[in-house]
């Protein structure tokens, strides 16, 4: 069965920081894993999708890494803003087409 | 384009009723999948449809259940609501079967449950 699992669950950065999310599977039998951002209140948005066969995938300031191998995915976030804080979930699409989530990371960028 | 519209954005039940939530997929999406999100269990998988047709289907009782139309827009029904049922629920939307592309997500339709 697969799990998903996200450290930390909360991170605070002054703003400008570089920072990295981490989020780690137990099945390296993923058809995919997706990032999304959810503000309070809100849906969810769709960050970055990475399919099996791929080891990375960016956009802008956002870079995600896969390596099925050790079971994890990274999410970079260049030149924080407070704009970006949000709470952060990865999801990883198992074996039978079920996305499974993580409990998220509260990320908080200050002024 | 628009993106996944949920409607209603908030209702408030009591227990022993039920509900009726509607989600409409982004223009030429057919799969439409649906969430629970709690702060203690988090975001859980309910069920995917495409082309009419349930295709997958979480750990959740027979008291929540779908349906999907031929312009694949999708209903969710909860029937005998209880206190648990209190949650966000997001719809999302997908070009693909299983969910094997990028997903869509609504804004969902936040339910309380007195």
């Amino acid at each position: 069965k697969q799990e998903v699992t996200q450290i930390p669950a909360a991170l605070s950065v002054p703003e400008g920081e570089n920072l990295v999310l981490n989020c780690s599977f137990t099945d390296s039998a993923i058809y995919n894993l997706q990032w999304f951002r959810q503000d309070p209140g809100k849906g969810l948005t769709s960050l970055l999708l990475i399919q099996s066969s791929q080891r990375e995938q960016t956009s802008g300031r956002l870079n995600a890494s896969l390596d099925k191998s050790s079971g994890r995915s990274t999410l970079y976030i260049a030149a924080s803003q407070p704009g970006d804080s949000a709470t952060y979930l990865c999801a990883g699409m198992d074996s039978s087409y079920k996305l499974i989530f993580g409990s998220g990371t509260r990320l908080l960028v200050r002024p | 384009k628009a993106g996944v519209t949920q409607t209603p954005r908030y209702l408030i039940k009591t227990r022993g009723q039920q509900v009726t939530l509607s989600c409409s997929p982004i223009s030429g999406h057919r799969s439409v999948s649906w969430y629970q999100q709690t702060p203690g269990q988090g975001l859980q998988f309910l069920f995917e449809y495409f082309s009419e047709t349930q295709r997958n289907k979480g750990n959740f009782p027979g008291r929540f259940s779908g349906r999907q139309f031929s312009n694949s827009r999708s209903e969710m029904n909860v029937s005998t609501l209880e206190l648990g049922d209190s949650a966000l629920y997001l719809c999302a939307s997908s070009l693909t079967v299983g969910g094997t592309g990028e997903l869509f997500f609504g804004e969902g339709s936040r339910l309380t449950v007195l």
